[in-house]
């Protein structure tokens, strides 16, 4: 049973537009929430987080949103570059678990 | 400030086989957590060690095993390799104390190919 979904597989954006990738999740006690992104060969490098008690979180062009009774939180890039060319994962933790739990990933592509 | 570091970045083993891959936390980390990444599964927990203790343990078979040291390098163990556990093995590191989760720091992984 998938707890964290990313149903889009890929999206491709041009250069300078606005980038939104999705996550939902099924699990309620989550209270914690990552996103990180991975090249090929690399391991995932974390990018953002937000804890349940806000609702948005923003560092330089990366603003992460989270909607508690939907169960649902995005990450937005503005503006996308073609370096932002990655996979996006999203995570999530309950506050008595010591692991996380990721969602299968969004093939981001920024077009020049 | 060194990132997480993981060795061997490549192995091929055969069924039945054992092998050990090692992790080395970024300085200062306590934490050190092992994830098994495969295209049909993503990324999957497999434990977590903090000052040599084992914390949490993913839902793997008892084949799959680890171990930290009091320099906070871990190690992990899988036995009788089987083919489905070819896969990316990615160790993360984080200080680990106080809230139960802080950012995980990711080595760039084993690429373990079991033939």
């Amino acid at each position: 049973d998938q707890q964290v979904k990313q149903n889009s597989p890929s999206l491709s954006v041009q250069e300078g537009r606005i980038s939104i990738l999705n996550c939902d999740y099924t699990n309620s006690m989550f209270d914690y929430f990552l996103w990180y992104k991975k090249y090929p060969a690399e391991g995932p490098t974390f990018l953002i987080s937000i804890s349940s008690i806000k609702d948005k979180n923003e560092d330089g062009r990366f603003t992460v949103f989270l909607n508690k009774s939907a169960k649902h939180l995005s990450l937005h890039i503005v503006p996308s570059q073609p370096g932002d060319s990655a996979v996006y994962f999203c995570a999530a933790s309950e506050a008595s678990a010591r692991q996380l739990t990721f969602g299968s990933g969004t093939q981001l592509t920024v077009l020049p | 400030k060194a990132g997480v570091t993981q060795t061997p970045r490549y192995l091929i083993k055969t069924r039945g086989q054992q092998v050990t891959l090692s992790c080395s936390p970024i300085s200062g980390h306590r934490s050190v957590s092992w994830y098994q990444q495969t295209p049909g599964q993503g990324l999957q927990f497999l434990f977590e060690y903090f000052s040599e203790t084992q914390r949490n343990k993913g839902n793997f078979p008892g084949r799959f095993s680890g171990r930290q040291f009091s320099n906070s390098r871990s190690e992990m163990n899988v036995s009788t390799l089987e083919l489905g556990d070819s896969a990316l093995y990615l160790c993360a590191s984080s200080f680990g104390a106080g809230r139960s989760v802080s950012p995980l720091h990711f080595g760039n992984g084993t690429r373990l190919t079991v033939t």
